[in-house]
């Protein structure tokens, strides 16, 4: 098993350029999600996903977008790119909702983004 | 909504001796909570998780603590080892409904051979 697989680990963009995180899991997980993670911020919650066809916002979710499918893929996608988007992103998916215990996020390597 | 807090940004702990981590979260309309370690680089993983039903949950060196009048978790890691060094992270269910996980500002964590 792959597990959680990004791409691309790192991409540069210009202001108002747009762009897709990709993100797939092997695992059969229905819940899948996107981070960042931002110096002394911790990891906020931008999108998620509990089954195909289901999306909801998180805590940090302007400037994105997201759709879910298919049970293994959960791209992100930047509009128009700004430099507050500068971070590391993650996706992560779990068996069961977060909250559970089947709700263990595995988590993928990441992607760095940088926005000039 | 909830929220999580780890007040202490970083900590240093000599090889051998306890590392305590501490985490504060405020909703507790859900009752399960979770440690994660990150290491440069790479994501972060699971390392231990906690039900409400328990105030203490034991793997090998890791035990976590649960003090939900409190609303308090602690990470204790005994013995520390330098591998141990890494962004260790809680986190908890957010605060109106499933699928949200929140997790606080992280601690450093640096052991000294």
């Amino acid at each position: 098993n792959a597990g959680v697989t990004q791409t691309p680990k790192f991409q540069v963009l210009k202001t108002g350029q747009s762009m897709t995180l990709q993100c797939a899991q092997d695992m059969n997980h229905e819940y899948m999600s996107w981070y960042r993670q931002d110096p002394g911020m911790g990891l906020r919650l931008i999108h998620y996903s509990v089954g195909a066809g289901i999306t909801d916002q998180g805590e940090v979710p302007n400037g994105y977008n997201v759709s879910r499918s298919t049970t293994e893929d959960f791209p992100l996608r930047l509009l128009s790119a700004a430099p507050s988007q500068t971070s590391v992103y993650f996706c992560a998916s779990s068996y069961d909702t977060p909250g559970t215990g089947n709700g263990e996020l595995f988590f993928g390597e990441g992607s760095r983004l940088t926005v000039l | 909504d909830q929220q999580v807090k780890q007040n202490s940004p970083s900590l240093s702990v000599q090889e051998g001796r306890i590392s305590i981590l501490n985490c504060d979260y405020t909703n507790s309309m859900f009752d399960y909570f979770l440690w994660y370690k990150k290491y440069p680089a790479e994501g972060p993983t699971f390392l231990i998780s906690i039900s409400s039903i328990k105030d203490k949950n034991e793997d090998g060196r890791f035990t976590v603590f649960l003090n939900k009048s409190a609303k308090h978790l602690s990470l204790h890691i005994v013995p520390s080892q330098p591998g141990d060094s890494a962004v260790y992270f809680c986190a908890a269910p957010g605060g109106t409904s499933y699928g949200k996980l929140t997790f606080g500002q992280g601690t450093i964590l640096t052991v000294h051979p």
